[in-house]
């Protein structure tokens, strides 16, 4: 079946550091990929999201390309800063079954001043 | 409210007793998904409402857990003979339509303590 595997945490780093959370996928087809976050406290949130092989997706300095080729989709930032401290997930919406996100175990990032 | 908001946020219950989770979408929106979000699990799906369709009911663990959505809006998780496996957070998203590419939306979910 369809499944989401990503590298696991805790992800400790320095302040502009750089960073990447790897992600990849198994799927049939061609599934929509998506990043969320999830701060500490708050409920989970879009961070980016890729449609279709060869997008990139981008928001809030982090980016993220659909590599059909790979079936990868890691999470980048050049520079991180301690409010990105966070837990984050990678998942996939199958395109034949819409009614479902499936996700990740999530990697946690902790960045330290 | 503009997002989903879901009650309670916090909720502990004895062994045995049955619990009922809220969760108010996006108004407007028409598909509804569950999730639980575990230790050692991670966020597994548990049930889908998309309109007036029938729900897909396959993410369930077992016939202790239901779900109904009234009105096409609230919906309302209800987990019977509660047991301490069913700890976990409890999580509410929606979307505008249910497509592959539509963004869901998630509220801050209800913790799930079983003493």
């Amino acid at each position: 079946g369809d499944s989401v595997t990503q590298m696991e945490g805790p992800v400790t780093l320095s302040e502009e550091a750089f960073l990447t959370i790897n992600c990849t996928y198994t799927a049939t087809g061609y599934p929509s990929l998506f990043w969320y976050v999830q701060y500490p406290g708050e409920g989970l949130q879009l961070l980016l999201k890729a449609t279709k092989a060869d997008d990139k997706g981008s928001n809030k300095g982090f980016e993220a390309t659909y590599r059909k080729e790979t079936t990868s989709f890691h999470l980048e930032k050049g520079s991180v800063q301690v409010s990105d401290s966070a837990v984050y997930f990678c998942a996939l919406c199958p395109p034949y079954n819409t009614d479902k996100l499936i996700f990740g175990t999530g990697t946690r990032l902790q960045v330290f001043p | 409210g503009a997002g989903v908001s879901q009650s309670p946020s916090n909720k502990v219950t004895e062994k045995g007793k049955d619990v009922e989770l809220r969760c108010d979408p996006i108004s407007g929106h028409t598909a509804l998904y569950w999730y639980r979000q575990s230790l050692g699990q991670g966020l597994e799906f548990l049930i889908y409402f998309q309109g007036n369709s029938a729900p897909d009911k396959s993410g369930l663990p077992s016939d202790r857990f239901s779900a109904e959505r009234t009105g096409g809006s609230v919906s309302t998780l209800t987990i019977q003979r509660t047991q301490q496996e069913d700890s976990a957070v409890y999580l509410c998203a929606s979307s505008s339509g249910g497509l592959a590419g539509d963004i869901q939306y998630f509220g801050a979910g209800t913790r799930l303590s079983v003493l």
